[in-house]
Parts: C-alpha cells; sequence; structure tokens
C-alpha cells in the first residue's frame, strides 16, 4: 500500500493566515492526489483533485501543487469556515491511501 | 443535484455480517465507480473498496476477504456486506461516488455502524 504521510497534524491559525498543508506519498503517484475537508460530524467535502484542479463550487483561496511524491495545500487568507480537517488522498493504486489528516485550528 | 444516502442497521452483533445500501438521486447510477469509506470515531478514513455500475470491483485486500459490494441499477442503489464484525469495525461508514480524477466528488451523510453485542 502507498503510505501518505501528511504534516503537521495539527496547525493554530489566525482569520486571514495563510496555511499550508503537506503532504508525502511513499511512492511516486504522478498527479494522482486529492484533498479533502472535513468538518465535525460530516462527510470529507473535496476541494482538489489531480494534485491542483479546484473542485466546482470551492473557493479560489484553495490550491493544490506538487507532482510525484510531494504535494501541497495551501489556504490563502483562512475564513473562519476553513477550520476543519483536511486529508490527502492518493488515487494512483489500489488501494486508495488516505493521510492521517491535519487539523486546522483557530488561534 | 447528486445525493446519497446510506441506510443500514446502526448495530450489528458480533460474527454477524453488516449490511448498508446506498441510494443515488438526481443522477444515474450508470458510467460511475461507487465507493465506500469508513471513519472510526476520531479516527481518519479508511477505504473499503468500490463498485462500477457493471458490477466491477475493487477491494482494500486488508477488507478483501470480508468485503462484497453489489449495484442495483434499477433501483439506482449499491450495496456493502462486510463479514464476521468485531468491534474494531464500528465506524461511520460513507458511500461516495468517484468523479474526476478518480477521486470522490459527491458523499453521503455517513451512518454510524456499532458493532456490539
Amino acid at each position: 500500500d502507498i503510505q501518505m504521510t501528511q504534516s503537521p497534524s495539527s496547525v493554530s491559525a489566525s482569520v486571514g493566515d495563510r496555511v499550508t498543508i503537506t503532504c508525502r506519498a511513499s511512492q511516486d503517484i504522478s498527479s494522482w492526489l486529492a484533498w479533502y475537508q472535513q468538518k465535525p460530524g460530516k462527510a470529507p467535502k473535496l476541494l482538489i483533485y489531480v494534485a491542483s484542479s479546484l473542485q466546482s463550487g470551492v473557493p479560489s483561496r484553495f490550491s493544490g501543487s506538487g507532482s510525484g511524491t510531494d504535494f501541497t495545500l495551501t489556504i490563502n487568507s483562512l475564513q473562519p469556515e476553513d477550520f476543519a480537517t483536511y486529508y490527502c488522498q492518493q488515487a494512483n493504486s489500489f488501494p486508495r491511501t488516505f493521510g492521517l489528516g491535519t487539523k486546522v485550528e483557530i488561534k | 443535484q447528486v445525493q446519497l444516502q446510506e441506510s443500514g442497521p446502526g448495530l450489528v452483533k458480533p460474527s454477524e455480517t453488516l449490511s448498508l445500501t446506498c441510494t443515488v438521486s438526481g443522477g444515474s447510477i450508470s458510467n460511475y465507480y461507487w465507493s465506500w469509506i469508513r471513519q472510526p470515531a476520531g479516527k481518519g478514513l479508511e477505504w473499503i473498496g468500490r463498485i462500477y455500475a457493471s458490477g466491477g470491483t475493487n477491494y482494500n485486500p486488508s477488507l478483501k476477504s470480508r468485503v462484497t459490494m453489489s449495484v442495483d441499477t434499477s433501483e439506482n442503489q449499491f450495496s456493502l456486506k462486510l463479514s464476521s464484525v468485531t468491534a474494531a469495525d464500528t465506524a461511520v461508514y460513507y458511500c461516495a461516488r468517484d468523479g474526476r480524477g478518480a477521486t470522490s466528488d459527491y458523499w453521503g451523510q455517513g451512518t454510524l455502524v456499532t458493532v456490539s453485542s
């Protein structure tokens, strides 16, 4: 299985801050990476697919980059509704695997 | 707007079979892959497997011996069966659609399944 390592596991930030989350795959996954946002008691929501494509309806302050094994999710100008847990997922091979998540908390 | 809704028993006894159904509305089940993903309380996401509308499947090897997925295109539903459950199978179970980039673009709200006697 491909291991997905996210860092940091949590980050404290203020409204208006820029937040960067990284995800490293244990082997080359090309651009087959997605990012999801999950709020407590809710299903995950797709933000980014194929590493850098913004899902329809997702604000442009979210962006993704990377290829191969190293990927980044950036949230520009953090908004109150962005406080949540973020997961990366590889879609290169089976089984699909997720990172352990990064919790974005209010500073 | 595509919507997914999980249904099934919220309590299953150890060693029995967990059975869930996902009903798709607002779109056809045809021409897509449909996935099951679970999340134990306070933990991360685990991909269980997926099924194509024609019935082809991919399962997580860690669960493969216990998992069966099926699809009913006439009812726009797909289902999950997980046999010989233990407390470790207690989780919120989500169904989802595989869209662009082979990632899950539409999700159900999730259903909590507790394994307990």
